[in-house]
């Protein structure tokens, strides 16, 4: 069974830094592609982040380019997101997702992790 | 960068109609790359439709999806009472970035 478990949420101020962790079980970790997708209070989905299986291909979403740093550890089975320079528009429960690719029938997000809210609040 | 507006934003509705909900593209994007989410309240995601129109793994078939170009829809033939959620459609660009709309409520009338 796929797992995702995220951790390294919390309350931080303005301008602070939080460090997000996902490990993975139930797969071949360094097969896939993982990913972070956040959903501030009451809103939409927003894709964050993604990082390649060997770590060469990273993408990030333009609005937090800069600021936040994807990264993973395959020999833990982990992945990390490192935020920097947080603002209250960042609020958002954090989650890792992996996608399943249906080939030419195309592809999503089949596994979320239960997510880790990060508060940014002084 | 493809911006996707759902609409409504709440539907009301009584367990046993038949909801539709819309998904526009502000550009006209590959069917493969359209996916539907359903999300309850306190819970990640789930993936009901991927490719605009095929059924991902034990989603029932009241639920469908259609459409291409620039406009899709998720339709629920009979609602079922764990149907009220929010729906979110997705779509995921060649340069490896993904996008979803705001999402739609389906609330019970």
């Amino acid at each position: 069974e796929v797992q995702l478990v995220e951790s390294g949420g919390g309350l931080v101020k303005p301008g602070g830094s939080l460090r997000l962790s996902c490990v993975a079980s139930g797969f071949i970790f360094n097969s896939y592609t993982l990913h972070w997708v956040r959903q501030a209070p009451g809103k939409g989905l927003e894709w964050v982040s993604s990082i390649s299986s060997s770590s060469s291909y990273i993408y990030y979403a333009d609005s937090m380019k800069g600021r936040f740093t994807i990264s993973r550890d395959n020999t833990k089975n982990s992945v990390h997101l490192q935020l920097n320079s947080l603002r209250a528009e960042d609020t958002a429960v954090y989650y890792c997702a992996r996608v399943e690719d249906y080939g030419d029938y195309g592809t999503g997000f089949y596994y979320w992790g239960q997510g880790t809210l990060v508060t940014v609040s002084s | 960068e493809i911006v996707l507006t759902q609409f409504p934003g709440t539907l009301s509705m009584s367990p046993g109609e038949r909801a539709t909900l819309s998904c526009r593209a502000s550009q006209s994007v590959r069917n493969r790359d359209v996916a539907w989410y359903q999300q309850k309240a306190g819970q990640a995601p789930r993936l009901l439709i991927y490719g605009a129109s095929n059924r991902a793994v034990d989603i029932p078939d009241r639920f469908s999806g259609s459409g291409s170009g620039t406009d899709f829809t998720l339709t629920i033939t009979r609602l079922e009472p764990e149907d009220f959620a929010v729906y979110h459609c997705q779509h995921y660009d060649t340069s490896r970035r993904w996008t979803f709309g705001q999402g739609t409520k389906v609330e019970v009338k």
